[in-house]
């Protein structure tokens, strides 16, 4: 029973133009959720973060949107550069302390 | 400043075996956590420790796992037995606080069981 979605394995975008990586959860308890970058052979690295009370966070080039009614998020990358080829993992928490539940992962390739 | 580090990288071992995989957190990160990662997988939460105590181990799946983090500060996961479906990327994680912080990871250990 997977409490977080990430339904598309994979996602291929041209270089410039704006990538959408979309993320679903069923658990309404959660309310804290990550974005996290993982290249092979390394952990994944932490990109971005929201809380339940917000429903847009921006960090440079990254911006999560989050619809608490879907039970929905997505982060958007844009312009998207060639370094952002990599798995992308939307991750949940309830109350913030507790380990992450991920979903499987959406890898995206930023083509030339 | 250095990540959080683990050690070994790759583990190959033989079933019924057992092993110990280490995790150096950041310093001053109070929080630690376990995850497991098989192919194709997102990270699998196994455990979490607020200083040296596990406040959480829902995730461990049976009694052949058991972690430990004596001295608030490096922590072993211990696999008895170990069996093939064991096998899998174990990620550490630490974090500076208890509430609504982002988690930082290691490298992993990559277990192979024969």
């Amino acid at each position: 029973d997977q409490q977080v979605k990430q339904n598309s394995p994979s996602l291929s975008v041209q270089e410039g133009r704006i990538s959408i990586l979309n993320c679903d959860y069923t658990n309404s308890m959660f309310d804290y959720f990550l974005w996290y970058k993982k290249y092979p052979a390394e952990g994944p690295t932490f990109l971005i973060s929201i809380s339940s009370i917000k429903d847009k966070n921006e960090d440079g080039r990254f911006t999560v949107f989050l619809n608490k009614s879907a039970k929905h998020l997505s982060l958007h990358i844009v312009p998207s550069q060639p370094g952002d080829s990599a798995v992308y993992f939307c991750a949940a928490s309830e109350g913030g302390a507790d380990g992450l539940t991920f979903g499987k992962g959406t890898h995206l390739i930023i083509q030339p | 400043g250095a990540g959080v580090s683990q050690t070994p990288s790759n583990k190959v071992t033989e079933k019924g075996k057992y092993v110990e995989l280490r995790c150096d957190p950041i310093s001053g990160h109070t929080a630690l956590y376990w995850y497991r990662q098989s192919l194709g997988q997102g990270p699998e939460f196994l455990i979490y420790f607020q200083g040296t105590g596990a406040a959480d181990d829902s995730g461990l799946p049976n009694d052949r796992f058991f972690a430990v983090r004596p001295e608030g500060s490096v922590s072993t996961l211990k696999i008895q037995r170990t069996e093939r479906g064991d096998s899998a990327v174990y990620l550490c994680a630490s974090s500076i606080g208890s509430s609504y912080n982002e988690q930082f990871f290691g490298p992993g250990t990559r277990l192979t069981v024969l």
